[in-house]
């Protein structure tokens, strides 16, 4: 178990619809990421967090947003979904905002319809 | 840009088989490099990692990987594979002091008992 915690675990919709990601990185850490893994794509980084800030910015849609709430909690918006959304939506969090280490949630398996 | 190439997605090998998967990257200046597993129904969790001095790193599992600068290099090593070895693995790349992590597409290794 990492401690980073990822709901739902997984998600089936249609297209046209919105959904939302939610993450709850470990305990102390203030930093969180964003990464999609798509059928024979790598994770492709998608935006980091740290500390309610947003710090790096991936290959994110523009159809996609997210946040990182006080409380360190993140979530993670897809809307207008299309099929080519399908896939496994990773979170991962670390202490600082250039880090060592990221530890990874078990993902949220999306499935467009 | 940075990027992160794996040459091989698919690699099979028996039990007790040496294991060598590739790593090569691409970026101009000072890297931290990484090795990321993800075994079977887990998330994935650092096997070992690079930051400056002896190239030759070890990590778990008796996991061992060699940063060669001149070739943009840090392939992956482990003399005997374990059929619980069976796993995918992530070469990742972050440039010193920079937020984001990139990742390569991948490998499967599956080792047959």
């Amino acid at each position: 178990d990492s401690g980073v915690t990822q709901t739902p675990k997984h998600l089936i919709t249609a297209t046209g619809q919105r959904v939302t990601l939610r993450c709850s990185p470990r305990s102390g850490d203030l930093s969180v990421y964003w990464y999609q893994q798509s059928l024979d794509q790598g994770l492709q980084f998608l935006i980091q967090y740290y500390n309610g800030e947003e710090r790096a910015k991936g290959n994110i849609l523009e159809r996609f947003s997210a946040q990182q709430f006080p409380d360190l909690h993140s979530e993670l918006n897809l809307s207008s979904l299309e099929l080519g959304d399908s896939a496994l939506y990773f979170c991962a969090s670390s202490v600082e905002a250039s880090p060592g280490e990221l530890f990874f949630g078990e993902g949220s398996r999306l499935t467009v319809l | 840009a940075q990027s992160v190439s794996q040459h091989n997605h698919h690699v099979i090998l028996s039990e007790a088989a040496s294991l060598e998967l590739g790593c090569n990257y691409s970026y101009g200046g000072t890297v931290n490099l990484f090795w990321y597993v993800q075994y079977p129904g887990q998330h994935l969790q650092l096997l070992l990692k690079y930051f400056s001095g002896d190239p030759l790193v070890k990590g778990i599992k008796g996991f061992e990987a060699e940063f060669i600068k001149s070739k943009f290099s840090f392939n992956l090593r482990k003399p005997s594979v374990q059929w619980s070895d069976t796993a995918e693995y992530f070469c990742a790349l972050r440039n010193t002091g920079g937020f984001k992590t990139i990742f390569g597409a991948g490998t499967r290794l599956f080792v047959k008992a």
